[in-house]
Protein backbone atom coordinates (compact mmCIF):
# COMPACT_ATOMS: atom_id res chain seq x y z
CA UNK A 1 0.00 0.00 0.00
CA UNK A 2 1.20 3.63 -0.76
CA UNK A 3 1.86 6.19 2.02
CA UNK A 4 2.51 9.98 2.29
CA UNK A 5 3.83 11.52 5.02
CA UNK A 6 3.69 15.21 5.81
CA UNK A 7 5.75 16.02 8.79
CA UNK A 8 5.38 19.67 9.51
CA UNK A 9 1.40 20.11 10.72
CA UNK A 10 2.09 23.87 10.58
CA UNK A 11 4.66 25.68 8.89
CA UNK A 12 4.58 30.44 8.92
CA UNK A 13 6.16 32.78 6.44
CA UNK A 14 5.81 36.44 5.91
CA UNK A 15 4.27 37.60 3.13
CA UNK A 16 6.74 38.05 -0.09
CA UNK A 17 8.87 35.80 1.54
CA UNK A 18 9.66 31.76 0.25
CA UNK A 19 8.47 28.63 2.40
CA UNK A 20 8.86 24.67 1.58
CA UNK A 21 6.36 22.32 2.43
CA UNK A 22 7.86 18.57 2.79
CA UNK A 23 6.50 15.56 1.91
CA UNK A 24 7.81 12.01 1.21
CA UNK A 25 5.80 9.01 0.20
CA UNK A 26 6.51 5.35 0.08
CA UNK A 27 5.32 2.85 -2.81
CA UNK A 28 6.68 -0.15 -4.63
CA UNK A 29 5.18 1.27 -7.98
CA UNK A 30 7.53 2.84 -10.38
CA UNK A 31 5.13 4.57 -12.22
CA UNK A 32 2.82 7.03 -10.20
CA UNK A 33 1.64 10.90 -10.57
CA UNK A 34 2.44 12.95 -7.31
CA UNK A 35 0.16 16.33 -6.73
CA UNK A 36 0.11 19.52 -4.35
CA UNK A 37 -3.81 20.37 -3.35
CA UNK A 38 -4.77 23.66 -1.39
CA UNK A 39 -7.88 23.31 1.04
CA UNK A 40 -9.19 26.69 2.00
CA UNK A 41 -11.49 27.00 4.77
CA UNK A 42 -14.16 26.50 1.81
CA UNK A 43 -13.19 22.65 2.07
CA UNK A 44 -12.85 22.93 -1.91
CA UNK A 45 -9.34 20.62 -2.48
CA UNK A 46 -8.07 22.73 -5.55
CA UNK A 47 -5.03 21.40 -7.75
CA UNK A 48 -1.65 23.62 -7.09
CA UNK A 49 0.49 21.40 -8.89
CA UNK A 50 1.06 17.78 -10.30
CA UNK A 51 4.33 15.77 -10.95
CA UNK A 52 4.54 12.69 -13.23
CA UNK A 53 7.00 10.51 -11.60
CA UNK A 54 8.83 9.54 -15.08
CA UNK A 55 9.57 13.24 -16.14
CA UNK A 56 13.02 13.96 -14.68
CA UNK A 57 12.02 17.95 -14.74
CA UNK A 58 10.10 19.62 -11.72
CA UNK A 59 7.20 21.01 -12.15
CA UNK A 60 6.45 24.54 -12.04
CA UNK A 61 3.50 26.68 -11.97
CA UNK A 62 4.08 30.67 -11.57
CA UNK A 63 4.83 30.66 -7.93
CA UNK A 64 4.57 27.61 -7.64
CA UNK A 65 7.40 24.68 -7.76
CA UNK A 66 8.43 21.55 -6.69
CA UNK A 67 11.23 19.70 -5.66
CA UNK A 68 10.86 15.96 -7.03
CA UNK A 69 13.40 13.45 -5.61
CA UNK A 70 12.28 9.62 -6.96
CA UNK A 71 14.74 7.51 -5.27
CA UNK A 72 14.65 9.32 -2.39
CA UNK A 73 10.78 9.46 -2.37
CA UNK A 74 10.47 13.04 -1.75
CA UNK A 75 8.30 15.61 -3.34
CA UNK A 76 8.48 19.33 -1.59
CA UNK A 77 7.02 22.24 -2.59
CA UNK A 78 8.17 25.51 -2.85
CA UNK A 79 5.76 28.53 -2.49
CA UNK A 80 7.60 31.79 -3.66
CA UNK A 81 6.37 35.27 -3.37
CA UNK A 82 3.85 34.21 -0.68
CA UNK A 83 0.70 36.49 -0.36
CA UNK A 84 -2.01 36.64 2.09
CA UNK A 85 -4.44 33.99 0.09
CA UNK A 86 -1.88 31.10 0.13
CA UNK A 87 -2.75 30.63 3.61
CA UNK A 88 -4.69 27.27 3.44
CA UNK A 89 -4.21 23.48 4.09
CA UNK A 90 -1.62 21.61 1.99
CA UNK A 91 -1.89 18.07 1.27
CA UNK A 92 0.18 16.04 -0.89
CA UNK A 93 -1.43 13.17 -2.67
CA UNK A 94 0.25 10.29 -4.63
CA UNK A 95 -1.70 8.47 -7.41
CA UNK A 96 -0.96 5.38 -9.17
CA UNK A 97 -0.90 5.67 -12.98
CA UNK A 98 -2.84 3.16 -13.46
CA UNK A 99 -4.99 2.23 -16.79
CA UNK A 100 -8.28 3.50 -15.37
CA UNK A 101 -9.13 6.34 -12.44
CA UNK A 102 -7.35 5.34 -9.73
CA UNK A 103 -8.13 6.97 -6.10
CA UNK A 104 -5.48 9.18 -4.80
CA UNK A 105 -3.25 8.41 -1.05
CA UNK A 106 -3.55 12.01 0.72
CA UNK A 107 -1.15 13.29 3.73
CA UNK A 108 -2.39 14.49 6.86
CA UNK A 109 -1.57 17.76 5.56
CA UNK A 110 0.61 21.11 6.63
CA UNK A 111 -1.20 24.02 7.88
CA UNK A 112 0.37 27.47 6.40
CA UNK A 113 0.14 30.67 7.48
CA UNK A 114 0.67 34.00 5.93
CA UNK A 115 1.78 36.47 8.32
CA UNK A 116 2.00 41.06 7.13
CA UNK B 1 -23.48 23.79 -13.02
CA UNK B 2 -20.03 25.21 -13.38
CA UNK B 3 -18.48 22.46 -10.48
CA UNK B 4 -18.79 19.96 -8.52
CA UNK B 5 -21.98 20.43 -6.07
CA UNK B 6 -22.50 18.61 -2.59
CA UNK B 7 -25.63 19.08 -0.23
CA UNK B 8 -26.41 19.82 2.27
CA UNK B 9 -23.57 21.56 3.29
CA UNK B 10 -23.61 20.78 7.13
CA UNK B 11 -25.41 18.01 8.65
CA UNK B 12 -26.18 17.20 12.34
CA UNK B 13 -27.54 13.88 13.34
CA UNK B 14 -28.35 11.90 16.51
CA UNK B 15 -26.46 8.98 16.86
CA UNK B 16 -28.26 6.14 14.84
CA UNK B 17 -29.98 8.36 12.71
CA UNK B 18 -29.55 7.97 8.80
CA UNK B 19 -28.00 10.01 6.48
CA UNK B 20 -28.33 10.56 3.05
CA UNK B 21 -25.35 12.90 1.29
CA UNK B 22 -25.78 13.92 -2.05
CA UNK B 23 -23.34 14.75 -4.80
CA UNK B 24 -23.78 16.19 -8.10
CA UNK B 25 -20.72 16.01 -10.44
CA UNK B 26 -19.87 17.96 -13.36
CA UNK B 27 -22.41 17.18 -16.52
CA UNK B 28 -20.84 14.22 -18.11
CA UNK B 29 -18.10 13.41 -16.25
CA UNK B 30 -17.53 9.69 -16.19
CA UNK B 31 -15.66 9.05 -12.55
CA UNK B 32 -16.89 9.64 -9.49
CA UNK B 33 -14.81 9.55 -6.29
CA UNK B 34 -15.80 9.93 -2.61
CA UNK B 35 -13.32 10.88 0.34
CA UNK B 36 -13.96 11.24 4.62
CA UNK B 37 -11.85 13.58 6.02
CA UNK B 38 -11.85 13.48 9.86
CA UNK B 39 -10.96 16.36 11.60
CA UNK B 40 -7.32 17.52 11.10
CA UNK B 41 -6.38 14.81 9.24
CA UNK B 42 -6.25 14.26 5.08
CA UNK B 43 -9.06 12.98 2.86
CA UNK B 44 -9.52 9.33 2.73
CA UNK B 45 -10.95 7.29 0.01
CA UNK B 46 -14.35 5.87 0.20
CA UNK B 47 -15.21 4.88 -3.17
CA UNK B 48 -15.07 5.36 -6.58
CA UNK B 49 -17.79 5.11 -9.71
CA UNK B 50 -17.08 4.70 -13.34
CA UNK B 51 -20.83 5.62 -14.58
CA UNK B 52 -23.08 3.56 -12.71
CA UNK B 53 -21.07 0.90 -11.68
CA UNK B 54 -19.40 1.12 -7.90
CA UNK B 55 -15.56 -0.57 -9.02
CA UNK B 56 -14.15 0.31 -5.86
CA UNK B 57 -15.60 -0.14 -2.54
CA UNK B 58 -12.99 -1.21 -0.43
CA UNK B 59 -12.26 2.27 1.56
CA UNK B 60 -15.99 1.86 3.35
CA UNK B 61 -15.63 1.52 7.10
CA UNK B 62 -18.47 -0.63 7.42
CA UNK B 63 -21.73 -2.41 6.05
CA UNK B 64 -23.61 1.27 7.31
CA UNK B 65 -21.95 3.06 4.60
CA UNK B 66 -23.60 2.51 1.14
CA UNK B 67 -23.08 4.79 -1.94
CA UNK B 68 -25.09 4.80 -4.98
CA UNK B 69 -25.03 6.06 -8.79
CA UNK B 70 -27.95 4.88 -10.13
CA UNK B 71 -28.00 6.51 -13.63
CA UNK B 72 -24.07 7.70 -13.91
CA UNK B 73 -24.55 11.00 -13.01
CA UNK B 74 -25.82 12.58 -9.05
CA UNK B 75 -24.44 10.26 -6.50
CA UNK B 76 -26.06 9.79 -2.63
CA UNK B 77 -23.81 8.18 0.06
CA UNK B 78 -26.26 6.85 2.87
CA UNK B 79 -24.89 6.16 6.26
CA UNK B 80 -27.18 3.84 8.46
CA UNK B 81 -27.18 4.10 12.57
CA UNK B 82 -24.53 6.97 12.56
CA UNK B 83 -21.89 6.81 15.23
CA UNK B 84 -19.69 9.53 16.39
CA UNK B 85 -16.80 8.19 14.76
CA UNK B 86 -18.48 9.33 11.34
CA UNK B 87 -18.23 12.83 11.90
CA UNK B 88 -16.39 14.47 9.50
CA UNK B 89 -16.19 15.96 6.21
CA UNK B 90 -17.37 13.96 3.37
CA UNK B 91 -15.60 15.00 -0.07
CA UNK B 92 -17.03 14.26 -3.92
CA UNK B 93 -15.09 14.37 -6.49
CA UNK B 94 -15.65 13.73 -10.48
CA UNK B 95 -13.51 13.41 -13.72
CA UNK B 96 -13.96 13.59 -17.34
CA UNK B 97 -13.20 10.20 -18.12
CA UNK B 98 -11.69 7.00 -16.56
CA UNK B 99 -8.28 7.85 -17.54
CA UNK B 100 -5.60 8.39 -14.51
CA UNK B 101 -4.38 11.48 -15.91
CA UNK B 102 -7.60 13.00 -15.92
CA UNK B 103 -7.74 15.74 -13.13
CA UNK B 104 -10.20 15.26 -10.19
CA UNK B 105 -12.69 18.43 -9.31
CA UNK B 106 -13.57 18.29 -6.17
CA UNK B 107 -16.78 19.51 -4.19
CA UNK B 108 -17.07 21.77 -1.74
CA UNK B 109 -18.15 18.95 1.22
CA UNK B 110 -20.58 18.00 3.65
CA UNK B 111 -19.54 18.64 7.47
CA UNK B 112 -21.34 15.39 9.25
CA UNK B 113 -22.19 15.84 12.93
CA UNK B 114 -23.11 13.17 14.80
CA UNK B 115 -24.02 14.43 18.30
Amino acid sequence: AQTVTQSQPEMSVQEAETVTLSCTYDTSESDYYLFWYKQPPSRQMILVIRQEAYKQQNATENRFSVNFQKAAKSFSLKISDSQLGDAAMYFCAYRRRAGTASKLTFGTGTRLQVTL
Amino acid sequence: GAGVSQSPRYKVAKRGQDVALRCDPISGHVSLFWYQQALGQGPEFLTYFQNEAQLDKSGLPSDRFFAERPEGSVSTLKIQRTQQEDSAVYLCASSSDRAYNSPLHFGNGTRLTVT
